[in-house]
C-alpha cells in the first residue's frame, strides 16, 4: 500500500536550521508531486510547497519562500524539507502528502493530498 | 493568493445529517478536496476533487458544490465523526499554489 514515513522529532533552537525527511512507498517515487504542509499549535493546516520528484523542481507558498528548500533523492527514494533561520513561530507538526501527477499530455490527476505521513514535530526554543 | 472561508465550529445531533461549507473565489475554478483530523493524528481525505470517497471512508460522507461553494455532508453522523474537517483547493491562479480553508471543528451531540 502507498504510505509515506517521515522522521522523527526534532528539536531546534532559534536561529537554527532543521531538515525533515519523507519517504514513500508503495508507488513509483518519480511519478507523483509531494506536498509538504504544516500545522502550528491549535492552529489549522496551512501549505507550504510542492516538488516534482522527476525534474526536483518546486513552488512554495509567498511566506516560505527563500526560507524553506525542498530537495528529492531518487536513489533512496527520499523527499527533504529544510527550513533556515528557525524563530519560535515555526514550533509546528509538518507533514508531507502525496499530490498530483501529469500525464505526457501535461493533464493532470489525483489533485488532492493522499495519502499523509504521520507528521514530524519541530519545537524551536532556546 | 486565494482564500478559504469555513465556519469555526459546527454542531450535529447524533445521527443526523451535517453540512460543512467551504467558500472562495478558487471554487469557481478548482473543485474542492476535504480532510478529517481527529485529535493527535494526521489529517486524511474523505473527499477528493472529484467528488468521490477514498476506499474505506464510510458512504455516509459526500461532496457536492455550486459556484463558489463546496460542501461535506454527513448523513447520519455518529460519534467517530467528531473532529476538524478542511477544504482545500488549488490556488485560482492555476499556478503550482494550493490553499487551505480553515477549518470546521464537528461536534456530534
Amino acid at each position: 500500500q502507498v504510505q509515506l514515513v517521515q522522521s522523527g522529532t526534532e528539536v531546534k533552537e532559534p536561529g537554527a536550521s532543521v531538515k525533515v525527511s519523507c519517504k514513500p512507498s508503495g508507488y513509483i517515487f518519480t511519478s507523483y508531486y509531494v506536498h509538504w504542509v504544516r500545522q502550528a499549535p491549535g492552529q489549522g493546516l496551512e501549505w507550504m510547497a510542492i516538488i516534482n520528484p522527476s525534474d526536483k523542481r518546486a513552488d512554495y507558498a509567498e511566506q516560505f519562500q527563500g526560507r524553506v528548500t525542498l530537495t528529492s533523492d531518487t536513489p533512496t527514494t527520499t523527499i527533504y524539507m529544510e527550513i533556515s533561520g528557525l524563530t519560535s513561530e515555526d514550533t509546528a507538526v509538518y507533514y508531507c502528502a502525496r499530490g498530483l501527477y501529469y500525464d505526457s499530455f501535461r493533464i493532470y490527476y489525483d489533485d488532492w493530498f493522499h495519502p499523509w505521513g504521520q507528521g514530524t514535530l519541530v519545537t524551536v526554543s532556546s | 493568493s486565494s482564500e478559504l472561508t469555513q465556519d469555526p465550529g459546527v454542531s450535529v445531533a447524533l445521527g443526523q445529517t451535517v453540512k460543512i461549507t467551504c467558500q472562495g473565489d478558487s471554487l469557481k475554478r478548482f473543485s474542492a478536496s476535504w480532510y478529517q483530523q481527529k485529535a493527535g493524528q494526521a489529517p486524511i481525505l474523505v473527499i477528493n476533487s472529484k467528488n468521490n470517497r477514498p476506499s474505506g471512508i464510510p458512504d455516509r460522507f459526500s461532496g457536492s458544490s455550486s459556484g463558489n461553494t463546496a460542501s461535506l455532508t454527513i448523513t447520519g453522523a455518529q460519534a467517530e465523526d467528531e473532529a476538524d474537517y478542511y477544504c482545500n483547493s488549488r490556488d485560482i491562479s492555476g499556478k503550482h499554489l494550493w490553499v487551505f480553508g480553515g477549518g470546521t471543528k464537528l461536534t456530534v451531540l
